[in-house]
């Protein structure tokens, strides 16, 4: 069964600084990774996405994540974060396997001080 | 962009009585999925259709749930007889077709469900 684990279920930092949020997962086969960004009252936002090849990818707002198979994490970088970025932040994995359903991770929440 | 359409953005209801969640795809998507997130905990697959039947659900979607595709349009999330646990916000997605299982889920707005 697939599963996802956000360590950190809050993280508060300074506008302009870099953000770095963890995520592992737990699958058998090679799966597919995503991170979602929800805002206050508002949807689930695609942020970026794994399937396959490079395992640096780069996603909008100026996300990147990179796939690390031998430490089973897809962790959310950026560089500079902007008060804007104050957000829920949700890793999913999927796999063909499993039709796509996707399984969350327990999010983390950010904060950001200006 | 195309968006995953979602209503209402809220709905409040009385224990016992039925609700209908309707969700307006994005056009060419095939695959329609509906996610629950009660308040505090993780976001929880309910259900997935394509091709006008249930492709697979999950223990939570008992016999209270149902979904439909009623005009070729909508996709709706119907529960028979809330219950207060039922209390969430329910995420409809949707994601291209057939061979794309690679595609991403493209995530509505949400309905917020308060049972009372």
């Amino acid at each position: 069964a697939q599963s996802v684990t956000q360590p950190d279920i809050h993280i508060t930092v300074s506008e302009g600084a870099s953000l770095e949020l963890r995520c592992n997962y737990s699958y058998g086969a090679t799966p597919y990774l995503f991170w979602y960004v929800q805002s206050p009252g508002q949807g689930l936002q695609l942020l970026l996405k794994y399937f396959s090849g490079d395992t640096l990818v780069q996603g909008i707002k100026g996300f990147e994540a990179e796939f690390k198979r031998s430490q089973s994490s897809f962790n959310l970088r950026k560089p500079s974060v902007h008060w804007s970025d104050a957000a829920e932040y949700f890793c999913a994995v999927g796999s063909k396997a499993a039709g796509n359903k996707l399984t969350f991770g327990g999010g983390t929440r950010v904060l950001v001080k200006p | 962009e195309p968006e995953v359409t979602q209503t209402p953005s809220h709905q409040v209801t009385q224990m016992g009585q039925e609700v209908i969640l309707r969700c307006v795809p994005i056009s060419n998507h095939l695959y329609f999925y509906w996610y629950r997130q009660i308040l505090g905990q993780k976001v929880e697959f309910l259900v997935s259709f394509y091709n006008n039947e249930i492709s697979e659900k999950s223990e939570i979607f008992d016999d209270q749930f149902s979904v439909e595709r009623p005009d070729g349009s909508n996709f709706t999330l119907k529960i028979r007889s809330t219950k207060l646990e039922d209390s969430a916000m329910y995420f409809c997605a949707t994601r291209q077709g057939v061979n794309s299982y690679n595609s991403p889920l493209h995530f509505g707005n949400g309905t917020r469900l308060t049972v009372t």
